[in-house]
């Protein structure tokens, strides 16, 4: 059963804590995604990644950091310095990565923080 | 600053009813284009992509596409009240991003 896991589905981070969620496939896509939703908004891109080993930053990258050590896993870190955590964190991926190719969303991770 | 904007909703219409959804972006070079539902504390998932001018059917929905007015829109025929939810129109810009509108939310009444 192909797809996307995202775990845990519901964090909660104290402020001045860094945590990671998790994001794996199986779908053997080359590119995965990091995205977060605000209520009442888009998707904003975090950052990306297009092969193993390498990453880019997205349009909101400050506070965030990833690693993509393997090809079916792309963990987010949320560090201490993003000053509004809370959102709803979705993570994606793609046969390669190119223009005309679908992204695949996992469930989510709603991340609050107290 | 590459925009996409959806028309404000929430967009109301009766069982049955054709509901349509609009959406602009701000750059001529874009290659292709998604609509995405989104349910209610749910993830995304792919309704449909259309990257040539024209028309696309897929059930009871047609994505509709015009390069040169920057436009595309989503029609959902026969709406149903599972086809309440938030549609994102999501563009490629060429650079293997993909970039969202803020969505616009529809409800069907029965």
């Amino acid at each position: 059963d192909g797809g996307i896991t995202q775990s845990p589905k519901y964090l909660f981070r104290k402020e001045g804590q860094n945590v990671t969620l998790s994001c794996e496939q199986n779908l053997n896509h080359d590119a995965m995604y990091w995205y977060r939703q605000d209520p009442g908004q888009g998707l904003r891109l975090i950052y990306y990644s297009q092969i193993v080993n390498d990453f880019q930053k997205g349009d909101i990258a400050e506070g965030y950091s990833v690693s993509r050590e393997k090809k079916e896993s792309f963990p987010l870190t949320v560090t201490s310095a993003q000053k509004n955590p809370t959102a709803f964190y979705l993570c994606a991926s793609s046969i390669r990565g190119g223009a005309m190719d679908e992204q695949f969303f996992g469930p989510g991770t709603r991340l609050t923080v107290l | 600053q590459k925009e996409v904007e959806q028309n404000s909703g929430p967009l109301s219409v009766p069982e049955g009813a054709i509901a349509s959804l609009n959406c602009t972006y701000s750059d001529r070079g874009s290659q292709s284009f998604f609509w995405y539902r989104q349910y209610s504390g749910k993830s995304p998932e792919l309704i449909m992509f259309i990257y040539s001018n024209g028309d696309k059917e897929d059930g009871r929905f047609t994505a509709q596409l015009n390069k040169a007015s920057q436009y595309v829109s989503l029609l959902i025929r026969d709406s149903q009240p599972s086809d309440s939810a938030t549609y994102l129109c999501a563009v490629n810009w060429g650079d293997y991003k993909l970039s969202f509108g803020a969505g616009t939310t529809v409800t069907v009444r029965a």
